[in-house]
């Protein structure tokens, strides 16, 4: 079965910081989901990677695909009392989709003031 | 607005009682999911289902079960039979086929008296 793992596990940063959040798999990632979310509550979907090399951005957020396809990375830039919470990534466990999800373990970030 | 509904936020289970925990969506998606979240483990899928009238066991459906009688609809119980309930449960959806980012509700926390 296909596991990821996420490090750091946790992680305080100053505002205005940037970091960096990596998942990395013990097999190729056909799907790599980035989400994030606040302690009790749901999950908010940040964004979605496909193809080996890709990058996406939203924001301040910038999500990376490795071109072997065994590992994520999310840089946050200028961090922000905003982006304080969980993230975790997940990853599709077929190779045509098919829904299923495997998640991480999280990395919890704080941003002090 | 659409979304996924999750009721009640929190519950309380009394020893060898059955009790449900409620996902409705109006996001017109074919899949929907449960998961359970423990602290440092992430999220476990619970159960799945593609489709109305048809649902899979994921990876730690023991002591728990679902129903999928109509498309809104994906409600979970947790029986007697499960020795360990108290964790956090996440109910999500996505479309169907192909990879698709699957939507979370904001979770319901069981708790046992």
């Amino acid at each position: 079965s296909q596991e990821l793992e996420q490090s750091p596990q946790s992680l305080i940063v100053q505002e205005g910081k940037n970091l960096t959040i990596n998942c990395t798999s013990s097999k190729t990632l056909y799907g790599l989901y980035w989400y994030k979310q606040k302690y009790g509550e749901g999950l908010i979907f940040l964004m979605m990677l496909q193809k080996g090399g890709e990058e996406k951005s939203h924001e301040k957020i910038t999500a990376k695909l490795d071109e072997k396809k065994q590992q994520s990375s999310l840089h946050i830039t200028a961090s922000q009392p905003s982006h304080a919470g969980i993230y975790l990534c997940g990853a599709d466990t077929l190779t045509g989709g098919g829904n299923k999800l495997t998640f991480g373990t999280g990395t919890q970030l704080k941003v002090e003031l | 607005d659409g979304g996924i509904t999750q009721s009640p936020k929190y519950l309380f289970r009394k020893e060898g009682q059955n009790v449900t925990l409620s996902c409705e969506q109006n996001l017109n998606h074919d899949a929907m999911y449960w998961y359970r979240q423990d602290p440092g483990q992430g999220l476990r899928l619970i159960y799945y289902s593609q489709i109305v009238n048809d649902f899979q066991k994921g990876d730690i459906a023991e002591g728990y079960s679902v129903s999928r009688e109509k498309k809104e609809s994906f409600p979970l119980t947790v029986t007697s039979a499960q020795k360990n309930p108290t964790a956090f449960y996440l109910c999500a959806s996505s479309i169907s086929g192909g990879r698709q980012p699957q939507h979370f509700g904001d979770g319901t926390r069981l708790s046992i008296l």
